[in-house]
C-alpha cells in the first residue's frame, strides 16, 4: 500500500537553530501534503496544507515565518522549523494524497525536543 | 461549524471485552468522508477506514467494525474481543469537500487501554 516516510523520527535542537523535518511519499504522487503538530494529551492540530509547486497554506495563529514549508516536487514536502524555542516541542506528522478523493497517508511523526 | 467530537476522553476494559468508541461529527456540507485513525504508544498514525458520506452502510472488518448513522451525525466504532495490541489512542476525523481540497478535522482521541 501506499507508505509516506517522514525523517527525522527524533531530534533534539538548541534553541535558536533550526530542523527541518522531510515527508516523502514512497509509492505515489502527492499533490498535497498536510502538516500537523500534536500537543500532549490533545488531537491532531493542522498547521498548514501543502500544494506542489506553490506556497503553503497556513492555518490562522500559525507563524508562516517560523515554520517555512516547501513542497518542490510531487514526492517530497519538507517542514523548517526556524529560530526553535523550548515551546516548539511538539510531535510533527504529516500527512500525503494523491487525489482529492484518495485517503490520507500518514507519516511515522517527528518528535521534536528544543532545549 | 464543522467539528468532531470523541466523548470519551479514555476506556479502559479488560481483554476479550467488546468496546464501542463513540464520534459524533457536526457539518453543513453534503459531502464528506470520515475515517479513524488508530495512533499506537510509538505515534504513527495507521489508517482504519473510510466512509463517505453517501454509504451508509456499516462495515465489519475482522474485529472492527463501523456504525455510520447520518440521522444522528455519528460514526462509531467497535471492537469484538479487544486484545492488548488494541491499546492506542483512536481518532474519528471528518474530511469536507467544501473547499478546494479540504481539510482533514480530527476528533480529541479516545485513549483505549486493554488489561489481560
Amino acid at each position: 500500500g501506499a507508505v509516506v516516510s517522514q525523517h527525522p523520527s527524533r531530534v533534539i535542537c538548541k534553541s535558536g537553530t533550526s530542523v527541518k523535518i522531510e515527508c516523502r511519499s514512497l509509492d505515489f504522487q502527492a499533490t498535497t501534503m498536510f502538516w500537523y503538530r500534536q500537543f500532549p494529551k490533545k488531537s491532531l492540530m493542522l498547521m498548514a496544507t501543502s500544494n506542489e509547486g506553490s506556497k503553503a497554506t497556513y492555518e490562522q495563529g500559525v507563524e508562516k515565518d517560523k515554520f517555512l514549508i516547501n513542497h518542490a516536487s510531487l514526492t517530497l514536502s519538507t517542514l523548517t522549523v526556524t529560530s526553535a524555542h523550548p515551546e516548539d516541542s511538539s510531535f510533527y506528522i504529516c500527512s500525503a494524497r494523491g487525489g482529492a478523493a484518495s485517503p490520507l497517508h500518514f507519516g511515522n511523526g517527528t518528535r521534536l525536543t528544543v532545549t | 461549524a464543522q467539528k468532531v467530537t470523541q466523548a470519551q476522553t479514555e476506556i479502559s476494559v479488560v481483554e476479550k471485552e467488546d468496546v464501542t468508541l463513540d464520534c459524533v461529527y457536526e457539518t453543513r456540507d453534503t459531502t464528506y468522508y470520515l475515517f479513524w485513525y488508530k495512533q499506537p504508544p510509538s505515534g504513527e498514525l495507521v489508517f482504519l477506514i473510510r466512509r463517505n458520506s453517501f454509504d451508509e452502510q456499516n462495515e465489519i472488518s475482522g474485529r472492527y467494525s463501523w456504525n455510520f448513522q447520518k440521522s444522528t451525525s455519528s460514526f462509531n466504532f467497535t471492537i469484538t474481543a479487544s486484545q492488548v495490541v488494541d491499546s492506542a489512542v483512536y481518532f474519528c476525523a471528518l474530511l469536507n469537500y467544501g473547499g478546494s481540497q479540504g481539510n482533514l478535522i480530527f476528533g480529541k482521541g479516545t485513549k483505549l487501554s486493554v488489561k489481560p
